[in-house]
């Protein structure tokens, strides 16, 4: 069965870094890219970008370019998104999902939270 | 970048009634195209793959049909757990999600 366990909420203030993980099983992490979506507040869905884990290829939403890093690690199947210096508008829900053949699994999220 | 556009926007109806849910392309996305229900809370649970084959553990009441521009999602008679929030969203160039539908009990 795939599974995609994301870390635990985050409460953080504006320019600190933050690194989100999400701990893919029930399949080869190496041989399928895994997506990275933010979901703001009260509103919809977002592409932010994709990795694929086994050569660590990365490909950005434009408007996501430079706003955050995505990485993974193979030898424990995870993948992670992080931020350098957060902003009070990186509040959100962010979701990890498994691409492939077009059926999405999904992470149950992480709630990331910037405020002084 | 690909707009998918999903009306209407709200759509209040009682259990036991059809509903009918849409999403138009700005352009063809040939059948590259998911549909997924979200819940207060949760995360976006997928319904519908490849614009009209229902994923693992999903209900018949929900159908999907639909090619190149005009897709749509059909839920034949509503039960009380299908009110929320559905999206569809395109793989066909890059990815790209609609502004999602709001359905509610009237």
């Amino acid at each position: 069965e795939v599974q995609l366990v994301q870390s635990g909420a985050e409460v953080k203030k504006p320019g600190e870094s933050l690194k989100v993980s999400c701990k893919a099983s029930g399949y080869t992490f190496s041989n399928y890219w895994i997506g990275w979506v933010r979901q703001m507040p009260g509103k919809g869905l977002e592409w932010m970008g994709i990795i694929y884990p086994g050569d660590s290829e990365t490909r950005y939403s434009p408007a996501f370019q430079g706003q955050v890093t995505m990485s993974a690690d193979k030898s424990i199947s995870t993948a992670y998104l992080q931020w350098s210096s957060l902003k009070a508008s990186d509040t959100a829900m962010y979701y990890c999902t498994r691409l492939g053949n077009g059926y999405f699994y999904w992470g149950q999220g992480t709630q990331v939270t910037v405020s002084s | 970048e690909i707009v998918l556009t999903q009306s209407p926007a709200t759509l209040s109806l009682s259990p036991g009634e059809r509903a009918t849910l849409s999403c138009r392309a700005s352009q063809s996305v040939s059948n590259f195209l998911v549909w997924y229900q979200q819940k207060p809370g949760q995360a976006p649970r997928l319904l519908i793959f490849d614009a009209s084959n229902r994923a693992t553990g999903i209900p018949a009441r929900f159908s999907g049909s639909g090619s190149g521009t005009d897709f749509t999602l059909t839920i034949s008679s509503l039960e009380p757990e299908d009110f929320g929030v559905y999206y569809c969203q395109q793989w066909s160039n890059w990815y790209t999600f609609g502004q999602g539908t709001k359905l509610e009990i009237k």
